[in-house]
């Protein structure tokens, strides 16, 4: 099983619509976890981190179950411009430092 | 945010030849950096974890002979793709973590090896 799962998708939705994206990770000691968005070919930029309490960043919501080692990013009123794919990424601590995982991203196309 | 700067953005090589990639990061210092790899339409793949003080730590699969990371300093590291091949044509980008916050990613290097 991977350490992070995504659906692929791609979700194609028009202007306007409301859309979900969600993530399961498989290791419980994972402590911190982020959504990134990536163009193509570009580099990764964080979106936003996930806080177990639930956080909201204008149209962008993440929340965090660590009961059910499941994550979620919606995104309202989808723009042209969210047209990405957006990385689920799961941070834990090892004995050898830091590991940052990604997930295999989940590709958004927004349409007129 | 925090930057971090990757040097080059894209490269081409003979096959057998070497290549070094540098990642710094500007404006911090990086306790850890990660290295990936990323082939087309794929995701990143973690390649090697470099933490202060410590040896990179590879992850399974990754040929250490092959792929030399060096964490020279808290600002920067270094990818040497040794006696390259047209297989190892990919876009690497290194990412670079302070403490207590999210990573920052460089902005990748495309190698492309003929």
């Amino acid at each position: 099983r991977k350490e992070v799962e995504q659906d692929p998708g791609p979700f194609n939705v028009p202007e306007g619509a409301t859309v979900a994206f969600n993530c399961t990770y498989s290791n419980s000691a994972s402590q911190s976890f982020f959504w990134y968005r990536q163009d193509c070919r570009k580099e990764p930029k964080l979106l936003m981190s996930v806080y177990s309490s639930g956080n909201e960043d204008g149209r962008f919501t993440a929340q965090l179950n660590r009961a059910s080692q499941y994550i979620s990013l919606l995104i309202r009123d989808s723009k042209l411009s969210d047209s990405a794919t957006y990385l689920c990424v799961v941070l834990r601590l090892t004995g050898g430092g830091n590991k940052l995982t990604f997930g295999t991203g989940t590709q958004l196309k927004v349409e007129l | 945010g925090a930057v971090v700067s990757q040097h080059p953005s894209r490269v081409i090589c003979k096959s057998g030849t070497s290549v070094k990639i540098e990642c710094r990061s500007l404006d911090f210092q990086a306790t850890t950096m990660f290295w990936y790899r990323q082939f087309p339409k794929q995701s990143l793949m973690l390649m090697a974890t470099s933490n202060e003080g410590s040896k990179a730590t590879y992850e399974q699969g990754v040929e250490k002979d092959k792929f030399l990371i060096n964490h020279a300093s808290l600002t920067l590291s270094t990818l040497t793709v040794t006696s390259a091949h047209p297989e190892d044509s990919s876009f690497y980008i290194c990412s670079a973590k302070p403490t207590n916050t999210e990573a920052f990613f460089g902005q990748g290097t495309r190698l492309t090896v003929v």
